[in-house]
């Protein structure tokens, strides 16, 4: 079965600290994998994206990880902030396609000063 | 920068109710997305459409219906409102380019409350 799963489902941390949020997906043929912001009350907002050949890429504060080969992703964030309190989405296109995604259940930080 | 709107931010009906949410993109896109966005679960696909006038299930289009007229503009629509589909929707669009992972843009959601 085609699935994104993430974890932890929330997540608290203080202001200035670092954390690590994960994504497992099953999803076949594998093409890239997404991860998307979205604050309280806001549509999700493209942070980044992996394709199959990429290990990490860091946008700012966010670095993005890809295993392929164990199908995970994480997204780490450093040195966090209050603004970074959102939900964390990671989302997969099913069959190849752009038009049929997967997406995960979402992870929810709270970034506490 | 895209931007994709959607008519109301919150609304508030009644059960049996015939209800219009609208949703309008600024970057002549192709393709157009309805989700519904639950607690603990993912966005799940109600309808889309990749040209004006066509339109295709998604997963869960029961209790739906979608219309679009102009290429811009991608209405979903719910013939009598049912407390079940108390909800956040949100709409998306996203070119159509050849190769490459393309992203879909959301608009801000339209959180609906069915009474």
């Amino acid at each position: 079965k085609n699935q994104v799963e993430q974890s932890p489902q929330s997540l608290i941390i203080l202001e200035g600290k670092n954390c690590t949020l994960q994504c497992n997906y099953t999803v076949s043929p594998f093409s890239n994998l997404r991860w998307y912001k979205q604050d309280t009350g806001r549509g999700p907002v493209s942070l980044t994206i992996m394709t199959f050949s990429e290990n990490t890429k860091s946008n700012g504060r966010y670095t993005a990880t890809l295993d392929a080969d164990t199908k995970q992703s994480s997204l780490h964030i450093t040195a966090s902030q209050l603004s970074d309190s959102a939900s964390y989405i990671c989302v997969v296109p099913f069959s190849g396609g752009y038009n049929k995604l997967i997406f995960g259940a979402g992870t929810r930080l709270a970034v506490h000063p | 920068d895209v931007k994709v709107t959607q008519s109301s931010r919150y609304l508030v009906k009644r059960t049996g109710e015939k209800v219009f949410l609208e949703c309008v993109q600024d970057m002549d896109h192709e393709n157009m997305f309805w989700y519904r966005q639950d607690p603990g679960l993912g966005l799940r696909l109600i309808y889309f459409s990749y040209d004006v006038k066509m339109k295709e299930k998604g997963d869960i289009p029961e209790g739906y219906s979608v219309s679009r007229e102009k290429k811009e503009r991608f209405s979903l629509i719910l013939e009598s409102a049912s407390t079940n589909q108390t909800s956040m929707y949100l709409c998306a669009s996203r070119p159509t380019r050849a190769g490459g992972a393309n992203e879909q843009f959301f608009g801000p959601g339209t959180r609906l409350t069915v009474l």
